[in-house]
């Protein structure tokens, strides 16, 4: 067991660019959820999958990004045409869906996306 | 909808002395809660948890903390404090039945020598 495994760590991006984050799950855990925190903020839900479907999308997820999780194992988020708010660390965990919320989430280290 | 509120974004101790982070929430249904620790440029690491068994609930490092229906509260304490307990604590909330946790704005423990 690794844990939940993000990369890159850090990412720096012209505004208008697209960038993609990948995120490697604990590998038995079923569920794994993307959240964004910005400066001075907890964690925000973005989005989650069980296995390789998407059960739930926040509302802050714009048309600009995109989650996939094709076979069920690791996940990419996608964002286009990047924008100066976009400036946030995005977090990736993962759970069995088994034990519901009875064991939280563990987290990843988090990559750091810094728009200029 | 659930909400939480931490009261204080910086709280200041200095080191050997009680830590106490304010926690509040805001639940339709019986909620499950939770103390997330983070360290400068990390992920969150769980802390502890309630889940509807023993109201007192004890995590890692030292901490504990007490689930009080009738104040909607859940306060995380440590008795002494040590320097490596400096970091931003998140509390988070989540319904039964529902698998996404909602967390507070977090608050950042300084401790002094």
């Amino acid at each position: 067991d690794t844990g939940v495994s993000q990369n890159p760590r850090h990412k720096i991006t012209k505004r208008g660019q697209n960038v993609t984050f990948r995120c490697d799950p604990i590998s038995e855990h079923n569920r794994l959820y993307w959240y964004r925190q910005t400066l001075g903020q907890g964690p925000e839900f973005l989005t989650y999958f069980q296995n390789e479907a998407q059960l739930e999308k926040s509302r802050l997820l714009s048309d600009r990004f995109s989650a996939e999780r094709p076979k069920g194992s690791f996940s990419t988020l996608e964002i286009q045409r990047t924008e100066q708010g976009d400036s946030a660390m995005y977090l990736c965990a993962s759970s069995l869906a088994s034990s519901g919320m009875l064991n939280g989430y563990t987290f990843g280290s988090g990559t750091r996306l810094t728009v200029v | 909808a659930q909400s939480v509120t931490q009261l204080g974004s910086h709280v200041s101790v200095s080191e050997g002395a009680l830590v106490l982070l304010r926690c509040n929430y805001s639940s339709s249904v019986p909620p499950y809660l939770f103390w997330y620790v983070q360290y400068p440029n990390q992920g969150l690491q769980l802390l502890l948890k309630y889940t509807s068994a023993a109201t007192l609930v004890k995590g890692i490092n030292g901490f504990e903390a007490e689930f009080k229906k009738s104040e909607t509260s859940f306060h995380l304490t440590k008795p002494s404090a040590h320097m490596s307990d400096a970091a931003e604590y998140f509390c988070a909330v989540s319904e039964k039945g529902y698998s996404t946790l909602t967390f507070g704005k977090g608050t950042m423990l300084l401790v002094s020598p």
